[in-house]
C-alpha cells in the first residue's frame, strides 16, 4: 500500500488561529479524503479532496472552516480555520491507491490538534 | 442516518482464545465492509475487507458477513497480547465514503 505522511504530527494552538495540515503520499493515488476523530469517537469524513478543483464536503462541514487543496495526485492540505476548543481532534488523511477499489482506504498517521 | 453499531467493550479474552467482534449496520443497500485495527495513539490500519455473504479468512483473522441480518463480524483466532487494540467496523453504503462504528476495545490478557 502507499506510504502516507502527515505534517505536523501534533500541535497545540490558540483559539482563533488557523492550522494547515499537509498530507503527502509516495505514489499516485486516485482519491484522497480528510477525516476527523474526536476524543472517544469514531471517524467522521470531512471532505473528499479533488485534484485541481474544490473539495466535496460532507454535511456539517463547510469550506470556510475547513479549506482543502489538492494541487496534484500525491499532495493535499487541510486548514482548520478560526479554531475553537471544539476543534481539538485527530485529523487524518486517507487515500485510495491506484488499482484498488474506490472504497479501500488507507490512513495516514494523523495530526493530533489541541486548541486552547 | 446510516448507522454502524459496535459494542464499545472492553472485550477481554485470554491469550490463545478466539476473540469475536460484532458489528451491525442500518443501510440495507451497503455493499462493502471493512475492519480496521487502531492501536492507542495510532491511525487505523486496514486488516480485512469483505463483500459477499459468508466467511473470508486471512491468517488468524476471519470476517463474516450476513447481509440479510445486516451483520458483520471479525474472529481473531489464537489471540495474542499484540492484538489488544480498538477494532473499527466500516461500511460503504454506496459511492466512496465509509461510515465507521465507534469501535470495540479488545484486551488480550497473558
Amino acid at each position: 500500500s502507499a506510504v502516507i505522511s502527515q505534517k505536523p504530527s501534533r500541535d497545540i494552538c490558540q483559539r482563533g488561529t488557523s492550522l494547515t495540515i499537509q498530507c503527502q503520499v509516495d505514489s499516485q493515488v486516485t482519491m484522497m479524503f480528510w477525516y476527523r476523530q474526536q476524543p472517544g469517537q469514531s471517524l467522521t469524513l470531512i471532505a473528499t479532496a479533488n485534484q485541481g478543483s474544490e473539495a466535496t464536503y460532507e454535511s456539517g462541514f463547510v469550506i470556510d472552516k475547513f479549506p482543502i487543496s489538492r494541487p496534484n495526485l500525491t499532495f493535499s492540505t487541510l486548514t482548520v480555520s478560526n479554531m475553537s476548543p471544539e476543534d481539538s481532534s485527530i485529523y487524518l488523511c486517507s487515500v485510495v491507491a491506484a488499482g484498488k477499489t474506490t472504497d479501500t482506504q488507507y490512513f495516514g498517521p494523523g495530526t493530533r490538534l489541541t486548541v486552547l | 442516518q446510516k448507522e454502524v453499531e459496535q459494542n464499545s467493550g472492553p472485550l477481554s479474552v485470554p491469550e490463545g482464545a478466539i476473540a469475536s467482534l460484532n458489528c451491525t449496520y442500518s443501510d440495507r443497500g451497503s455493499q462493502s465492509f471493512f475492519w480496521y485495527r487502531q492501536y492507542s495513539g495510532k491511525s487505523p490500519e486496514l486488516i480485512m475487507s469483505i463483500y459477499s455473504n459468508g466467511d473470508k479468512e486471512d491468517g488468524r483473522f476471519t470476517a463474516q458477513l450476513n447481509k440479510a441480518s445486516q451483520y458483520v463480524s471479525l474472529l481473531i483466532r489464537d489471540s495474542q497480547p499484540s492484538d489488544s487494540a480498538t477494532y473499527l467496523c466500516a461500511v460503504n453504503p454506496g459511492g466512496y465514503a465509509l461510515n465507521f462504528g465507534k469501535g470495540t476495545s479488545l484486551l488480550v490478557t497473558p
